[in-house]
């Protein structure tokens, strides 16, 4: 009964083709978060939703685009993949929007290569 | 601008010896502070955090770390290093006026020695 899963966990694809990195989150939660995580461990937010609605968008370019279904899934769809755009996406979660102090709770990753 | 420091990217320690990750803050606001975990391939997990009241907080395996204003610091310790505890720490804060917006320092590997 995993919290936050990603799929898939592993995606390895040439320079300028569309992907997509899907996550589920069963916690019931509210707001869902997509972060990425540089070859240095450096860690940044990208977007974050809150029942289905976008919250937080950072300076993040018009390639990615997060899609919310429902609130207990957040995509993210990544076109014109580029070198630099190898990373580690992490997908989070927490209960409610807007609480600075609200834990967030992660999925395990997805490694994406770009050739 | 509001951002935390990691100090040391690399921390070696023997085990059962004491473990200190240093994390300091920068902002002009008191904020609210995190300590995540990531052990190899996996996700961050919440060790530990600081919102209100008591400045000195415990958080799970063992993990304490205290909120010093003055410092404008918090610290990650623990007593005795166990191999278990081998992993990527990152120190993080939010503020009340960011919403859900967490910002994350730059981690620090902790490795233990036999």
């Amino acid at each position: 009964d995993t919290a936050v899963s990603q799929t898939p966990k592993y995606l390895v694809t040439q320079m300028g083709n569309d992907k997509s990195i899907k996550c589920e989150q069963n916690l019931g939660h509210d707001t869902m978060y997509w972060y990425k995580q540089d070859s240095k461990k450096f860690l940044k937010i990208m977007f974050s939703y809150n029942n289905k609605e976008l919250i937080i968008n950072e300076t993040v370019p018009n390639r990615f685009s997060p899609k919310s279904p429902d609130k207990a899934h957040l995509n993210l769809h990544i076109n014109s993949l580029e070198l630099g755009d190898s990373a580690v996406y992490f997908c989070a979660s927490s209960q409610v929007a807007g609480v600075a102090t609200d834990t967030q709770y992660f999925g395990p990753g997805t490694r994406l290569t770009v050739l | 601008a509001q951002s935390v420091t990691q100090l040391g990217s690399h921390v070696s320690v023997s085990e059962g010896a004491l473990v200190l990750l240093r994390c300091n803050y920068s902002s002009s606001v008191p904020p609210y502070l995190f300590w995540y975990v990531q052990y190899p391939n996996q996700g961050l997990q919440l060790l530990l955090k600081y919102t209100t009241g008591a400045t000195l907080v415990k958080g799970i395996n063992g993990f304490e770390a205290e909120f010093k204003k003055s410092e404008t610091s918090f610290h990650l310790t623990k007593p005795s290093a166990h191999m278990s505890d081998a992993a990527e720490y990152f120190c993080a804060v939010s503020y009340y006026s960011s919403a859900s917006k967490i910002i994350f320092g730059s981690g620090t590997r902790l490795s233990i020695r036999p």
